[in-house]
C-alpha cells in the first residue's frame, strides 16, 4: 500500500547536538517529497522540498535532507539543534501524476538544555 | 502579507448543529485543500479544489461539504458535525496542485 512512514513518534535531543529525523515512503513512482515544521499552537511551515536534481536539499532554519531512492528514505538533518527547533516534524508526498498531499504521522522533537 | 485565514480559531459546538469554516487565500493561488489533524495519525486530506467550482475527495471526506465559488475562499461545511469530527483541521492553498502549500493557522473543533 501507498504510505508515508515516520518511525520515530518522539525524538530528544540535546540542544547543540545533531539531529535526524526519519521518513520512508512505499509508492511505485518517486513522489514529489517534503517536509513540514509545526510549532507549538501554529500552523505548517514549509522546510524544504524535494522534486528532481540534487539529493542534497537545503532548507530554511538550517535543515537539509537528502533524497535515497535506493532506502525510499528522505531524512530530515540539522548539524546542531537549537531549543527553538522543538516542535513537531512531517514528511509528507506528493503521489507522482497526483495532486494529493500525503502526510506522515509526525515526528516530535523535544530539546534539552 | 501573504497569507491563509480561517475563521473561527476555536470553536466549540453540539452534535447535529451545522457549522462552516471559513478559509481564505490571498495569494491568488489555484489550489486550496482541507485537512485534518489527529494524535498519531498526521494530518488527512478531507478535499480539495483546483480551481474555481472544481473540487474532489480526499481521504476523509464523509461528513464534510466544500464549496469552490470565488477563488480566494474555500469554506468547510459539516451539516450535521459528530464527536467523531472533533479535530484539528488546516486549510491550505498553493500555487498548482499539492505541492508547497501554505498553511492555516488551524482550526480547533470541539464536538460534544
Amino acid at each position: 500500500a501507498q504510505s508515508v512512514t515516520q518511525p520515530d513518534i518522539h525524538i530528544t535531543v540535546s540542544e547543540g547536538a545533531s539531529l535526524e529525523l526519519r521518513c520512508n515512503y512505499s509508492y511505485g513512482a518517486t513522489p514529489y517529497l517534503f517536509w513540514y515544521v509545526q510549532s507549538p499552537g501554529q500552523g505548517l511551515q514549509l522546510l524544504l522540498k524535494y522534486f528532481s536534481g540534487d539529493t542534497l536539499v537545503q532548507g530554511i532554519k538550517g535543515f537539509e535532507a537528502e533524497f535515497k531512492r535506493s532506502q525510499s528514505s528522505f531524512n530530515l538533518r540539522k548539524p546542531s539543534v537549537h531549543w527553538s527547533d522543538a516542535a513537531e516534524y512531517f514528511c509528507a508526498v506528493v503521489p507522482y501524476n497526483n495532486n494529493d498531499m500525503r502526510f506522515g504521522a509526525g515526528t516530535r522533537l523535544t530539546v534539552k538544555p | 502579507e501573504a497569507q491563509v485565514t480561517q475563521n473561527p480559531r476555536y470553536l466549540i459546538t453540539v452534535t447535529g448543529k451545522k457549522l462552516t469554516v471559513t478559509c481564505s487565500q490571498n495569494m491568488n493561488h489555484e489550489y486550496m485543500s482541507w485537512y485534518r489533524q489527529d494524535p498519531g495519525l498526521g494530518l488527512r486530506q478531507i478535499y480539495y479544489s483546483m480551481n474555481v467550482e472544481v473540487t474532489d475527495k480526499g481521504d476523509v471526506p464523509e461528513g464534510y461539504k466544500v464549496s469552490r465559488k470565488e477563488k480566494r475562499n474555500f469554506p468547510l461545511i459539516l451539516e450535521s458535525p459528530s464527536p467523531n469530527q472533533t479535530s484539528l483541521y488546516f486549510c491550505a492553498s498553493s500555487p498548482s496542485g499539492g505541492f508547497g502549500q501554505f498553511f492555516g493557522p488551524g482550526t480547533r473543533l470541539t464536538v460534544l
